[in-house]
């Protein structure tokens, strides 16, 4: 299947300071990718929509202040989680719709767990 | 919107035994059901999906059913290994949600030697 790389596997910061994950497809080129949140044995919740050359859409109850999304070329979307409180500290998990693929198949990063401390 | 409804929350089988997951959903309209699997501290991985226009598709000891009138789909695991012990999450489309996928809210199976 296809690869999507995200970095950093985890990142632990101070409360008020920013993070920053990058989400990567290393062997094709992803029009639209997905950030989800994911907290401990919980399912994933869909934070956002990135799309390249475009602004992100965010779902419901999700503060684009907050989550920074850029997807400024076809391989890279970053999301920037701003001035991070405890609260914030999650597992994040990005994905991508590879080419040539259904439009609903989706592969997933190896996901970034958050600790804000 | 989709809803998908996930059974069981856990389970536990001894290794050799087989293994069923089961996932209920509300849109008469989704025809594309996942399925994944997730390693603690990892992301999900697609194991199989399976498209509305069949009923059962298989890979190795791994298969997934379909039943559309019932609105039920379930991920069977055969002579089941320690190495399966993960959390698995269905999942559907949100339709007319720009091809978004709904997850069911997981199973930690876990397989006992």
């Amino acid at each position: 299947g296809a690869v999507v790389s995200q970095h950093p596997s985890r990142v632990i910061c101070k409360s008020g300071t920013s993070v920053k994950i990058e989400c990567r497809s290393l062997d094709f080129q992803a029009t639209t990718m997905f950030w989800y949140r994911q907290f401990p044995k919980k399912s994933l919740m869909l934070m956002a929509t990135s799309n390249e050359g475009s602004k992100a859409t965010y779902e419901q109850g999700v503060e684009k202040d907050k989550f920074l999304i850029n997807h400024a070329s076809l391989t890279l979307s970053t999301l920037t989680v701003t001035s991070a409180h405890p609260e914030d500290s999650s597992f994040y998990i990005c994905s991508a719709r590879a080419p040539g693929q259904s439009h609903e198949k989706l592969f997933f990063g190896s996901g970034t767990q958050l600790s804000v401390l | 919107g989709e809803n998908v409804e996930q059974h069981p929350s856990t389970l536990s089988v001894q290794e050799g035994d087989s293994a069923v997951i089961k996932c209920t959903y509300s849109d008469s309209a989704s025809n594309y059901f996942p399925w994944y699997k997730q390693e603690l501290g990892k992301g999900p991985q697609l194991i199989i999906d399976i498209r509305s226009n069949v009923g059962e598709k298989k890979d190795q000891r791994i298969a997934v059913t379909l039943n559309k009138t019932a609105k039920h789909f379930s991920l069977h695991i055969t002579e089941t290994q320690p190495e399966d012990s993960a959390v698995y999450f269905c999942a559907a489309p949100l339709t007319g949600g720009g091809n978004k996928l709904t997850f069911g809210t997981g199973t930690q199976l876990k397989v006992e030697l």
